[in-house]
């Protein structure tokens, strides 16, 4: 089963807009995790935030957790064509084990 | 600096064949975990090894099985192959212990006829 929801399940923007990503999930965590997958591919990379740490910012990239909620929300900022893609939330649990866990996805479309 | 390596890239087998896929993680990284993606979902765990022994199971048969080498590659075998086998299939690799990301391979693309 899944544990992470994004949300929405997809996103259409012009180039330049901002485009906001939510995801939740149901249990206690260690790391939260967000990816990129574009067309197929496989997962790149964007940014991990730790269960203590609220926000982080990753050029730009800006994360955001609150864990008395059990959400994160993921914002790019000017987007731009090369970020269309599927992006998903990955969380691992409290005892920092993995597996990572993954939500179904919010599928971005930025038209130029 | 290779990372994370996967064979093939595209695979085509018919019900009740057996596949072998491949992983080589990237250097410095000890552990290895398969995750199976269908279609319009997000990547579910299959299994992880460390130090050649399977360590964690997700929720997949015993015709999902696997290996790891004493140079940390992996490899996954499913025998008896279903329709709804057909998907990417990923692997990550990531250092023990280190509360670090996992690294993902571009995946192998299994179609089953």
């Amino acid at each position: 089963s899944q544990q992470g929801e994004e949300d929405p399940q997809a996103l259409s923007i012009q180039e330049g807009e901002n485009a906001t990503m939510n995801c939740s999930y149901k249990t206690s965590i260690n790391n939260l995790q967000w990816y990129r997958q574009n067309s197929g591919r496989g997962l790149v990379h964007l940014i991990l935030i730790r269960s203590n740490e609220r926000e982080k910012h990753s050029g730009r990239l800006r994360v955001t957790l609150d864990t008395s909620k059990k959400s994160s929300s993921l914002l790019i900022t000017a987007s731009r064509a090369a970020d269309t893609a599927s992006y998903f939330c990955a969380t691992d649990d409290y005892s920092g084990n993995t597996p990572l866990v993954f939500g179904k996805g919010t599928r971005l479309s930025v038209i130029a | 600096d290779a990372g994370v390596t996967q064979s093939p890239t595209h695979l085509i087998k018919t019900r009740g064949q057996q596949v072998t896929l491949r992983c080589s993680p990237k250097s410095g990284h000890d552990t290895v975990s398969w995750y199976q993606q269908a279609l319009g979902q997000g990547p579910q765990f299959i299994f992880q090894y460390y130090e050649e022994e399977e360590r964690q199971r997700g929720n997949f048969p015993d015709r999902f099985s696997g290996h790891q080498f004493p140079n940390y590659s992996s490899e996954l075998n499913v025998n008896a192959l279903l329709l709804g086998d057909s998907a990417l299939y990923l692997c990550a690799s990531s250092r023990r212990g280190s509360n670090q990301p996992q690294h993902f391979g571009d995946g192998t693309r299994l179609s089953i006829l």
